[in-house]
């Protein structure tokens, strides 16, 4: 089965400093999506980022950007300039190939709380 | 365009009652999605619709938990007789069904649950 792995329950950083939260993942299939989710204080899930396991280029948004290792199954999220805003729970999230003719769902790692200092 | 809409936002109940939440998706997403995400733990995949059809269930308690999703639209999600360790935040997510790139699942701003 596959898995999605954490490490950092909590992380913290200095508003405009450059933060990296980290993320495992154990799958046996070759094509797949990883995803990163910011779910801000009692407000809803919103995706940060996404990424194809099939693309070797490192997806890319704004301050956002991944490092992806697929040999590794490591996913790491990198977050620039980082502002007060971007303080919320962060998921990372392995989305399963195609299922029963439908898409895959997400299986989700614990999550790592940001916090963003003043 | 509207988001996952999801009712009630909040529910306190004592154990052993029932309560049931609702949810509205994307119009025009195929794809529905419940998940119970327990405090301080990442949401977990309760069942996966495809319009009115049901994909993946394995992880519903089903002699406490069902779900339906009549006309291929709006779902509801019933506990009955709740538990304590219920207690948690309900997501709905919706999806479209193409047949390539990564659909994306917009998620809903979640139902509470607190069982007493």
């Amino acid at each position: 089965a596959q898995t999605v792995t954490q490490s950092q329950p909590e992380m913290s950083v200095q508003e405009a400093e450059t933060v990296t939260l980290s993320c495992t993942y154990d799958t046996s299939e070759s094509d797949y999506y990883l995803f990163w989710y910011k779910q801000p204080p009692s407000r809803q899930m919103i995706l940060v980022i996404r990424q194809e396991a099939y693309k070797q280029q490192n997806a890319t948004e704004n301050r956002f950007s991944v490092n992806f290792q697929k040999a590794a199954k490591s996913f790491s999220l990198k977050i620039s300039d980082s502002q007060l805003g971007d303080a919320a729970m962060y998921f990372c999230a392995y989305r399963r190939p195609r299922y029963g003719g439908s898409q895959g769902n997400l299986i989700f790692g614990k999550g790592t709380k940001l916090s963003v200092k003043p | 365009e509207a988001g996952v809409a999801q009712s009630p936002r909040y529910k306190i109940i004592e154990k052993r009652q029932s309560v049931a939440f609702w949810c509205n998706p994307i119009s025009g997403h195929a794809t529905l999605y419940w998940y119970q995400q327990i405090l301080g733990q990442g949401p977990k995949l309760l069942i996966q619709f495809q319009n009115n059809g049901v994909v993946d269930d394995s992880q519903l308690p089903k002699d406490r938990f069902s779900a339906e999703r009549l006309k291929g639209v709006d779902s509801t999600l019933k506990i009955q007789p709740a538990k304590l360790e219920d207690s948690a935040v309900y997501l709905c997510a919706s999806s479209t069904d193409r047949l390539s790139g990564a659909n994306v699942l917009t998620f809903g701003a979640g139902s509470r649950l607190t069982v007493l």
